[in-house]
């Protein structure tokens, strides 16, 4: 299995700007989920999925921030307009079940808005 | 409040010698799970190890092997015979039953030399 897939590696934008991450989980797990990490605050849940359908969502910092998962396969993180303080690594993990089951992280996205 | 207390300094450490990296955490909830991952310089979180709140022996993976010590709610990761490969920063994180967030600490720096 070629492990989970994010995209860009890389994203650089202008405040303002809307960026969106994707995310490919690994084939057959039910959970997905949406880590920030900033040297301030450490590795932060933002939002995890189950089966699709988003379970909680408490870490999400404010209403620019949205995420989707269209299916299983596919999720989106988007914020919409990004502000310099969301400049940060993005990482997406999933996994195959809940309780025991660790987290398999993909490589992570570096966002930089100017 | 702060689950995942992970308070060393960066550590150096001699290639072949081992290491111990240090990790309290906070829970009322008497199932929980324990996990450390590693992060190298190329940014990705690989998962390393897994205690379980009711696992009787201490958990092992090869060269790296957890001090579980429950009633001192002490998760300590011991890496033996360093490598320079080893060098990285080092998570631990904890998830309580019924709860698929991960709390991670701060993270321990550690430098392995020749």
């Amino acid at each position: 299995d070629a492990g989970v897939i994010q995209s860009p590696r890389h994203e650089v934008t202008e405040m303002g700007q809307e960026v969106t991450l994707r995310c490919k989980p690994i084939s057959g797990h039910d959970y997905l989920f949406w880590y920030r990490q900033t040297m301030m605050r450490g590795l932060e849940l933002l939002i995890y999925f189950n089966n699709n359908v988003p379970i909680d969502d408490s870490g999400m910092p404010e209403d620019r921030f949205s995420a989707k998962m269209p299916n299983a396969s596919f999720s989106t993180l988007k914020i919409q307009p990004s502000e310099p303080r969301d400049s940060a690594v993005y990482f997406c993990a999933s996994s195959l079940l809940e309780g025991v089951d660790e987290q398999f992280f993909g490589p992570g996205t570096r966002l930089t808005v100017l | 409040a702060q689950k995942i207390t992970q308070t060393q300094p960066g550590m150096f450490v001699q290639e072949k010698e081992a290491v111990t990296l240090d990790c309290t955490y906070d829970t009322s909830d008497p199932s929980y799970g324990l996990f450390w991952y590693k992060q190298p310089s190329s940014g990705e979180m690989i998962f390393l190890i897994y205690q379980g709140s009711y696992d009787q022996q201490n958990a092992t993976e090869g060269r790296y092997s957890l001090n579980f010590q429950k009633a001192r709610k002490s998760a300590n990761l011991v890496i033996s015979a360093s490598q320079l490969g080893d060098s990285a920063m080092y998570f631990c994180a904890m998830r309580e039953e019924g709860n698929n967030r991960l709390a991670f600490g701060k993270g321990n720096q550690v430098v392995v030399i020749p």
